[in-house]
């Protein structure tokens, strides 16, 4: 079973510019999240996407977005990049069971390093 | 306000011995919890978890314990093996925002042979 797949793994871009990261989730997984590593801050939830909606925001700016697709397949974008949005963005996913979404085992992907110069 | 807080940035352990990460909350909302392992470039790797109506939960070598009152959870490995040595990362979440996990700082763990 194929795990959570994140594209590009490594990118450079500089400041001004805009990126759009890609995941595609466990097959079965509707429930997709997005994480920022960075050294100073550790890991920070961005926000999570469950049937096409946001179910859930962290505490960045709106340069930072997401989307969700019907395939459960997301996408998240940061536009006007600064130099400290270089980090490792990892995507998640859960199976969110009939239980309801809470005690769902999350996964993580390898993540897409972005380089901001 | 750092409401998962590992203090111990880095651990030293011998090869075969016990590893025991800590991991401490001030969020009682919370009540489902999650230890991970992550090797640097990579994504962490789900390791066990535990929800608040437990106290103990076991898979394999490694076993969680939650102390609810002290708001408190240990990861114990045993054995310890070489590798073990990666960063370890306490997570937790609570019934609404469920999918939102709240992370600790980490613990460098290092198994020496």
């Amino acid at each position: 079973k194929a795990g959570v797949t994140q594209t590009p793994r490594y990118l450079i871009k500089t400041r001004g510019q805009q990126v759009t990261l890609s995941c595609s989730p466990i097959s079965g997984h509707r429930s997709v999240s997005w994480y920022q590593q960075t050294p100073g801050q550790g890991l920070q939830f961005l926000f999570e996407y469950f049937s096409e909606t946001q179910r859930n925001k962290g505490n960045f700016p709106g340069r930072f977005s997401g989307r969700q697709f019907s395939n459960s397949r997301s996408e998240m974008n940061v536009s006007t990049l600064e130099l400290g949005d270089s980090a490792l963005y990892l995507c998640a996913s859960s199976l969110v069971s009939a239980g309801g979404f809470s005690g769902n085992t999350i996964y993580f992907g390898e993540g897409s390093w972005l380089t901001v110069v | 306000d750092q409401q998962v807080k590992q203090n111990s940035p880095s651990l030293s352990v011998q090869e075969g011995r016990i590893s025991i990460l800590n991991c401490d909350y001030t969020n009682s909302m919370f009540d489902y919890f999650l230890w991970y392992k992550k090797y640097p470039a990579e994504g962490p790797t789900f390791l066990i978890s535990i929800s608040s109506i437990k106290d103990k939960n076991e898979d394999g070598r490694f076993t969680v314990f939650l102390n609810k009152s002290a708001k408190h959870l240990s990861l114990h490995i045993v054995p310890s093996q070489p590798g073990d040595s990666a960063v370890y990362f306490c997570a937790a979440s609570d019934s609404q925002g469920a999918q939102k996990l709240v992370f600790g700082q980490g613990t460098r763990l290092t198994i020496n042979p």
